[in-house]
């Protein structure tokens, strides 16, 4: 089974551009999230997606937005781009959201390379 | 914002030595899992462990969860070169996210080196 695939690897962005990021997850999982590493603030969760609906969101402005696709394929969005937004985007996704047993593998979450965004 | 501390923040250790990590959480939880992340790449799961158990093992990894203390430890025996990563805890907590447990609230990691 292919992993969680992340696109573009990389991308370099200047001040006030936006920019897409794209996320395939695994193959049969329906719930992808979004989260957002960099040295300052560490890892810190963006939002979740579970068939299509937006199911959580993290403490972030409104100039970050995502959607999910049919085929669960999730896309997020940074518009206004501002140097504070360089970091490493991370994907994850799962088969749906998770339940109270230890060993349910909905609790897992699998994680794509990311993509390092470089705002200049 | 970020669930708490892990500790310490970096470690150095020598193959075949054991290394132990610990992470401190600042809220109830429903469960607590650890990641390994190699090089600014993507994570990796490594083992769960739910707020009613008190330690899990997965070969050579050894958890530990005391939600008295809001505190778990990661000890990996016989460290290998291929051990050198930075590994996080992160917490579900459904009372802020009821069934999303998708949500992971990450600590702020321990960088691990093992040298030959």
């Amino acid at each position: 089974k292919a992993g969680v695939t992340q696109t573009p690897r990389y991308l370099i962005k200047t001040r006030g551009q936006q920019v897409t990021l794209s996320c395939s997850p695994i193959s049969g999982h329906r719930s992808v999230s979004w989260y957002q590493q960099t040295p300052g603030q560490g890892l810190q969760f963006l939002f979740e997606y579970f068939s299509e609906t937006q199911r959580n969101k993290g403490n972030f402005p409104g100039r970050f937005s995502g959607r999910q696709f049919s085929n669960s394929r999730s896309e997020m969005n940074v518009s206004t781009l501002e140097l504070g937004d360089s970091a490493l985007y991370l994907c994850a996704s799962s088969s749906g959201p998770g339940t109270s047993g230890s060993s349910d593998p909905k609790n897992i979450q699998y994680f794509g390379a990311g993509t390092r965004l470089s705002v200049l | 914002s970020q669930q708490g501390e892990e500790d310490p923040q970096a470690l150095s250790i020598q193959e075949g030595e054991n290394a132990t990590m610990n992470c401190s959480y600042k809220t109830s939880i429903n469960n607590l899992q650890w990641y390994r992340q190699n090089s600014g790449r993507g994570l990796v799961h490594l083992i769960l462990i739910r707020s009613n158990e008190r330690e899990k093992h997965s070969g050579r990894l050894r958890v530990t969860l005391d939600t008295s203390k809001k505190s778990s430890s990661l000890l990996i025996t016989a460290s290998r070169a291929a051990d050198t990563a930075s590994y996080f805890c992160a917490t579900v907590n459904w009372v802020s996210s009821p069934g999303t447990a998708s949500k992971l609230t990450f600590g702020t990691g321990t960088r691990l080196q093992v040298t030959l």
